[in-house]
């Protein structure tokens, strides 16, 4: 991958509401795409994955990621969200047979009650 | 079993200063990385290790920065001569054998007065 781009760098939105955080990526070659999450003073942890197979993939705290190839996109989305869903999110690229994950900037999540 | 660690957890220097940033990674991993988060930006990578070697340095920002690894466990980032520009978050993380999920410490933030 050269580069991902996470198209908002914060999103508050209310509890309880649906919320899609949107990343999009380029690269000549087939990806892995990531998303982490970052909770408040603690340290990156994956949500979910996108390896092969399933365009739809399901992570933890009830989030899920469509990969889309021909728009090169692979956005979060969790039809109702938590206070405690309320984070910073990284979308990441890895090149098949590469190590080198590309991280985008962050989306920073804010739940309101 | 543990986790990514890192310590110091803070570290607070003047300018001009050496510091040593350690991490230990989970046991069995044989892939390490180091990342640079500043303050409201994504990841930077640094370099990763394979083992004990370190086969892509491309991220190193100066040659101020070095980092090494022994006995495919533990690894310091060395920075000399700080300078106020590298105030961040470092972060280590490490993975089974490269590429794929990493896991994340809780990250070293460095602050260069």
């Amino acid at each position: 991958a050269q580069s991902v781009t996470q198209l908002d760098s914060q999103v508050p939105v209310f509890e309880e509401a649906p919320v899609e955080l949107r990343c999009n990526y380029s690269s000549s070659v087939s990806v892995y795409l990531f998303w982490y999450v970052q909770y408040p003073n603690q340290g990156l942890q994956l949500l979910l994955k996108y390896l092969s197979g399933s365009t739809l993939v399901k992570g933890i705290n009830g989030f899920e990621a469509e990969f889309n190839k021909s728009q090169t996109s692979f956005h979060l989305r969790k039809p109702s969200v938590h206070i405690s869903d309320t984070a910073e999110y990284f979308c990441a690229a890895l090149n098949t047979g590469g190590f080198k994950t590309i991280f985008g900037a962050g989306t920073r999540l804010f739940v309101k009650a | 079993g543990a986790g990514v660690s890192q310590s110091p957890s803070n570290k607070v220097t003047e300018k001009g200063k050496d510091v040593e940033l350690r991490c230990d990674p989970i046991s069995g991993h044989t892939a390490l990385y180091w990342y640079r988060q500043r303050l409201g930006q994504g990841l930077e990578f640094l370099i990763y290790f394979q083992g004990n070697s370190a086969p892509d340095k491309s991220g190193l920002p100066s040659d101020r920065f070095s980092a090494e690894r022994t006995g495919e466990s533990v690894s310091t980032l060395t920075i000399q001569r700080t300078q106020q520009e590298d105030s961040a978050v470092y972060l280590c993380a490490s993975s089974i054998s490269g590429g794929e999920t990493q896991y994340f410490g809780p990250g070293t933030r460095l602050l260069v007065l």
